[in-house]
């Protein structure tokens, strides 16, 4: 079956420091990937996608490139600051289905 | 984009209790979907809700614990029936955008049954 690993947190990390969260993933074909974000007190919003092998989704500074040759999907930013503090999850949509599949979710602080 | 309103935000029942948290759209949407997160865990999808016909329930979820309204293309309910402390959880409505793709989520019910 489908099923998406992310890094379990939770996550702390001074501002300015490099951020990254791995995920990988296992489905049949060729998934779509997707990062989402769940700022404190608000609804999951879709952060960052990629549809297709070596693409890379970039917003807001993060970056996600999907390597399908080690079936991984890893978020990074450079420079992460206060107002990046969330939980983030990792997701895939199967090519056949309308469904997603969620990881954890890793929750991330960043300090002043 | 599509806005979603949903409510309660929270709430903290007694067990053997009913809860219905309520689902608002401000667009016309096909799919609408009801998901739940258990403390430190993934979302689970409860089920799609279909306007105008029954709602089709993901394995290990069933009609009579979370019956499903869905009366038109903007709005819908999900019912957490005859509650136990094992449905503590945030559930989630969530619809699909129009590239097919994208979710949209509301802000979640954060549910505790004592």
């Amino acid at each position: 079956g489908n099923s998406v690993t992310q890094m379990e947190g939770p996550v702390t990390l001074s501002e300015e420091a490099f951020l990254t969260i791995n995920c990988t993933y296992t489905a049949t074909g060729y998934p779509s990937l997707f990062w989402y974000v769940q700022y404190p007190g608000e609804g999951l919003q879709l952060l960052l996608k990629a549809t297709k092998a070596d693409d890379k989704g970039s917003n807001k500074g993060f970056e996600a490139t999907y390597r399908k040759e080690t079936t991984s999907f890893h978020l990074e930013k450079g420079s992460v600051q206060v107002s990046d503090s969330a939980v983030y999850f990792c997701a895939l949509q199967p090519s056949n289905d309308y469904k997603l599949s969620f990881g954890a979710g890793t929750t991330v602080t960043v300090r002043a | 984009s599509a806005v979603i309103s949903q409510k309660p935000s929270r709430d903290i029942c007694q067990r053997g209790t009913s809860l219905t948290i309520q689902c608002q759209v401000d667009s016309q949407v096909t799919m609408m979907f009801w998901y739940r997160q258990q403390p430190g865990q993934s979302l689970t999808l409860i089920a799609t809700a279909n306007q105008g016909s029954e709602a089709t329930y993901e394995s290990g979820f069933v009609i009579d614990k979370f019956p499903i309204s869905r009366p038109n293309l903007t709005f819908s309910t999900l019912t957490v029936s005859n509650m136990s402390p094992e449905d503590s959880s945030i559930y989630l409505c969530s619809v699909r955008g129009d590239s097919n793709e994208k979710l949209f989520f509301g802000s979640g019910t954060q549910l505790s049954v004592l």
